[in-house]
């Protein structure tokens, strides 16, 4: 079956301006997850989507970021007024609660 | 301060030997290791898998090992294959609160497989 899907795969945009990164996750997961790995860096979690509760948003590392989850489904993880130090590559994961979490290709932002 | 710390950002294996990968934690709240494998311009693919009360756990080629009274794991690949060359990177899994099971991973080690 398909896999967790984002897009753009690649986005370049200048800095100040805000963006809107989508994922697709797999068809059935109850769970969504952001993450973000900067050069050099490891994952970073970002933003977790359950179902219908409350998102963890623990991870969000300013009031720039957020992100929805519409109708359990797809997500939109939007940075509001970009800055250099956003540019990243950013991915989404998916899985059934306390299963493993499948990945998507991921974004790569940069913000010039 | 890095929770997941994988200290080696790169290893070199001849094809047919042994490539061992290691990670260290300081979460003692951690119960749940796994390793994921990278490949360029891909998202990261689940390899293997250990939860905190088993020392060992073994899938073909894949083998983890967990210390937890020294808060280390390591990921085994035997025999190493020009196919393994990727970024591995090392993830704990805990509990967070409203059924969140977030990850936190460390930096990656880049495994290259000589042939």
């Amino acid at each position: 079956g398909a896999g967790v899907s984002q897009s753009p795969s690649n986005k370049v945009t200048e800095k100040g301006k805000d963006v809107e990164l989508r994922c697709d996750p797999i068809s059935g997961h109850t769970a969504l997850y952001w993450y973000r790995q900067s050069l050099g860096q490891g994952l970073e979690f970002l933003i977790y989507f359950q179902g219908n509760s409350a998102p963890d948003k623990s991870g969000l590392p300013s009031d720039r970021f957020s992100a929805e989850r519409t109708g359990g489904s797809v997500s939109t993880l939007t940075i509001q007024r970009t800055q250099q130090e956003d540019s990243a590559v950013y991915l989404c994961a998916s899985n059934r609660l306390m299963d493993t979490q499948y990945f998507g290709p991921g974004t790569r932002l940069t913000v010039l | 301060d890095q929770q997941v710390k994988q200290n080696s950002p790169s290893l070199s294996v001849q094809e047919g030997r042994i490539s061992i990968l290691n990670c260290d934690y300081t979460n003692s709240m951690f119960d749940y290791f796994l390793w994921y494998k990278k490949y360029p311009a891909e998202g990261p693919t689940f390899l293997i898998s250990i939860s905190s009360i088993k020392d060992k756990n073994e899938d073909g080629r894949f083998t983890v090992f967990l210390n937890k009274s020294a808060k280390h794991l390591s990921l085994h690949i035997v025999p190493s294959q020009p196919g393994d060359s990727a970024v591995y990177f090392c993830a704990a899994s805990s509990y967070s609160g409203a059924g969140s099971y977030q990850l936190t991973f460390g930096k990656g080690t880049k495994l290259s497989v000589i042939p």
